[in-house]
C-alpha cells in the first residue's frame, strides 16, 4: 500500500535558518504529493502540491519539487520564521477512486521549532 | 472560507459508553466527509469515506460496527464510537471536500477522545 515517511522531529532552528523537512513515498501509479501544517489549535492546511513529477509547489516562502526518481518531496524554505513554528505534514494522493475526492496517505508529522 | 468545525473539542467517557463526534462544513456542501484517527506522534490513519446520502466506505482494519458514520447532510457527518474501550482513545479528526479533487479537503481542528 502507500506509505510517507518524514524526518522525525522535532527541528529546532534559530531564526532565518535554512529548513528542510525531508519526505519520501511509496505508491502506486502516479500520486499527487502535498505538505499540510497545523498551527496550534488548528485544522491541517494546505500548504503546498505538485500533482506531477518535476513539479515544483510554493506558497509562503516554502517550497518543494516532486521527484519521481527519487520518490521524494522534501519542504524547503531558505529563511525560517518564528511565526512558522507549527507540524509539517507530507501526503499523497493517488486517486484510486477516479469518482470523487480520496482519502489522503500521511507521514508522521515534523514538529517545527524556530527560536528567535 | 472554507471552514470545518468539530465537536466536541475533547471528551472523556466511561467504557462501555458511546459517544458522537460532529463534522460540519460551516460555508460550504460537502460532497465527501473524511474521517481520520492519530495517535501519538503517529500519522493521521484514514478510517473512513462517506458521502453525503450511501453508506460509509470504511478503510481495511477499521470496524465499521464500532465506528458508526452518518453523513446526513452536505453539511454534517457524525461519528460514533459505540462500546468505547480505552485502546479507542485518540484524537479524531475530519475533513470535508467540496468536489472531487483529493488535494481541496478541508480539515477540522481534531477531536481527542480519552476513554476511561
Amino acid at each position: 500500500g502507500d506509505s510517507v515517511t518524514q524526518m522525525e522531529g522535532p527541528v529546532t532552528l534559530s531564526e532565518e535558518a535554512f529548513l528542510t523537512i525531508n519526505c519520501t513515498y511509496t505508491a502506486t501509479g502516479y500520486p499527487s504529493l502535498f505538505w499540510y501544517v497545523q498551527y496550534p489549535g488548528e485544522g491541517l492546511q494546505l500548504l503546498l502540491k505538485a500533482t506531477k513529477a518535476d513539479d515544483k509547489g510554493s506558497n509562503k516562502g516554502f517550497e518543494a519539487t516532486y521527484r519521481k526518481e527519487t520518490t521524494s518531496f522534501h519542504l524547503e524554505k531558505g529563511s525560517v520564521q518564528v511565526s512558522d513554528s507549527a507540524v509539517y505534514f507530507c501526503a499523497l494522493s493517488s486517486y484510486y477512486s477516479g469518482g470523487g475526492a480520496d482519502g489522503l496517505t500521511f507521514g508522521k508529522g515534523t514538529h517545527l521549532i524556530i527560536q528567535p | 472560507g472554507a471552514v470545518v468545525s468539530q465537536h466536541p473539542s475533547w471528551v472523556i467517557c466511561k467504557s462501555g459508553t458511546s459517544v458522537k463526534i460532529e463534522c460540519r462544513s460551516l460555508d460550504f456542501q460537502a460532497t465527501t466527509m473524511f474521517w481520520y484517527r492519530q495517535f501519538p506522534k503517529q500519522s493521521l490513519m484514514l478510517m473512513a469515506t462517506s458521502n453525503e446520502g450511501s453508506k460509509a466506505t470504511y478503510e481495511q482494519g477499521v470496524e465499521k460496527d464500532k465506528f458508526l458514520i452518518n453523513h446526513a447532510s452536505l453539511t454534517l457527518s457524525t461519528l460514533t464510537v459505540t462500546s468505547a474501550h480505552p485502546e479507542d482513545s485518540s484524537f479524531y479528526i475530519c475533513s470535508a471536500a467540496p468536489g472531487r479533487i483529493s488535494y481541496e479537503q478541508y480539515f477540522g481542528p481534531g477531536t481527542r477522545l480519552t476513554v476511561t
